[in-house]
């Protein structure tokens, strides 16, 4: 079974441009969360995603979004990015049913803003 | 009450010593206590979770002490080796919310 697939690796981008960053989980996962983190702050939870609807937010700007896809498989975007969001965007995927369930990650996207 | 907090923030254990990494949680609502481990350039993995209706869980040299009581737990790493070397992070997660880490803790294996 493929693991959890994020695109691109690495990105730089400017100040003041949006990036989009792209998810597949693990086949049969429904439910996909969006992470960042950063040497200073840890893994802060930016928003989790179940069967296309949001589940839950973290305390990020507007200026982060996100969005499901019927086959599972998410984006999030960040417009306007400045300097703070550089950081490494990790998104986990699971089952996301009942009880709750196990977490696999992928290996992240780094965004460097500049 | 949502937060996890771990302890400590960095860790030096000599090769084939015992790392020890501890969380304390404050809300009981919590059902799920998994592990992470990280290594530099890599995502988090799963290293090894346990429910609170257990006390101890074992996997190989990975230990999770649970107790319920103290709203406490812990890892600890047995004959510990360079390869073991990592960010740990405890998380904690209930029925159909989003996981909440500690802030990690940098292990290092003496060779």
């Amino acid at each position: 079974k493929a693991g959890v697939t994020q695109t691109p690796r690495y990105l730089i981008k400017t100040r003041g441009q949006q990036v989009t960053l792209s998810c597949s989980p693990i086949s049969g996962h429904r439910s996909v969360s969006w992470y960042q983190q950063t040497p200073g702050q840890g893994l802060q939870f930016l928003f989790e995603y179940f069967s296309e609807t949001q589940r839950n937010k973290g305390n990020f700007p507007g200026r982060f979004s996100g969005r499901q896809f019927s086959n599972s498989r998410s984006e999030m975007n960040v417009s306007t990015l400045e300097l703070g969001d550089s950081a490494l965007y990790l998104c986990a995927s699971s089952e996301g049913q009942g009880i709750a369930t196990e977490a696999f990650f992928g290996q992240g996207t780094r965004l460097t803003v500049v | 009450q949502q937060q996890v907090k771990q302890s400590p923030q960095s860790l030096i254990v000599q090769k084939g010593g015992i790392s020890i990494i501890n969380c304390a949680y404050e809300n009981t609502a919590f059902d799920y206590f998994p592990w992470y481990q990280q290594f530099p350039g890599k995502g988090p993995a799963l290293l090894i979770a346990i429910r609170p209706d257990v006390s101890e869980k074992k996997e190989g040299r990975f230990t999770i002490s649970f107790n319920k009581s103290a709203k406490q737990f812990s890892l600890h790493i047995m004959d510990s080796q360079p390869g073991d070397s990592a960010t740990y992070f405890c998380a904690a997660r209930k029925r159909d919310d989003k996981i909440i880490f500690g802030k990690g803790t940098r292990l290092h294996i003496l060779p």
